[in-house]
């Protein structure tokens, strides 16, 4: 498509509950990214994919989080045993090259609520 | 430890006025800045960026100056209009690798 999708729009999770967040990136599109914006502070780079491989998890966290894109699949990004400090606006983006200057296009982000 | 900073968390301007939105970064190793707007319950979308390599770079009422040896950056947008009002983020890159952007500064025009 035109836009990157993200689904769902909002999730609400019980402490311990598993969270899995979807992203369709723009069609041609080559990269994907994901960021968590926790309490509308600066965005924080996870991790980024080349296709379907990872490019950089620099910033996911070891335990608990875990990434895919897989071929003809939406990118997913998937939280074991949420924790309250979790809750935060998670934001994809993809980008068809892997030039820096070259702009990412952000979906909408999934506000993600664990109680 | 913030290696971008936009130190102004909010900003007002009267419309027609030129808006300054600054940015400071500590890594030297960021190869390209960019500016990102972001309306309430949307993504960020991308406004311009520069090269390390430059010192400014325009496209229409957006300009963005770069002083490397301040590690300094700054967005100005002339002539400021109320649809202009939004959030906006300055982001570092290093080779296409570890984006990271700053916390945001949230721009007012005022009619």
């Amino acid at each position: 498509g035109e836009e990157v999708a993200q689904t769902p729009k909002h999730l609400v999770r019980g402490e311990g509950q598993k969270a899995k967040l979807y992203c369709a990136p723009i069609k041609g599109h080559s990269y994907v990214f994901w960021y968590q914006q926790v309490l509308k502070n600066e965005f924080k780079f996870l991790i980024s994919f080349q296709n379907e491989n990872v490019f950089d998890e620099t910033g996911m966290p070891k335990e608990r989080f875990s990434a895919k894109c897989l071929p003809n699949s939406p990118c997913s990004l998937e939280i074991q045993a949420t924790k309250l400090e979790d809750s935060a606006v998670y934001f994809c983006a993809s980008s068809p090259t892997r030039t820096s200057g070259n702009e990412q296009f952000f979906g909408p982000g999934t506000r993600l609520t664990v109680l | 430890d913030q290696q971008v900073k936009q130190n102004s968390p909010s900003l007002s301007v009267q419309e027609g006025r030129i808006s300054i939105l600054n940015c400071d970064y500590t890594n030297s190793m960021f190869d390209y800045f960019l500016w990102y707007k972001k309306y309430p319950a949307e993504g960020p979308t991308f406004l311009i960026s520069i090269s390390s390599i430059k010192d400014k770079n325009e496209d229409g009422r957006f300009t963005v100056f770069l002083n490397k040896s301040a590690k300094h950056l700054s967005l100005h947008i002339v002539p400021s209009q109320p649809g202009d009002s939004a959030v906006y983020f300055c982001a570092a890159t290093n080779y296409g690798q570890n984006f990271v952007f700053g916390p945001g500064t949230r721009l007012s025009v005022l009619p």
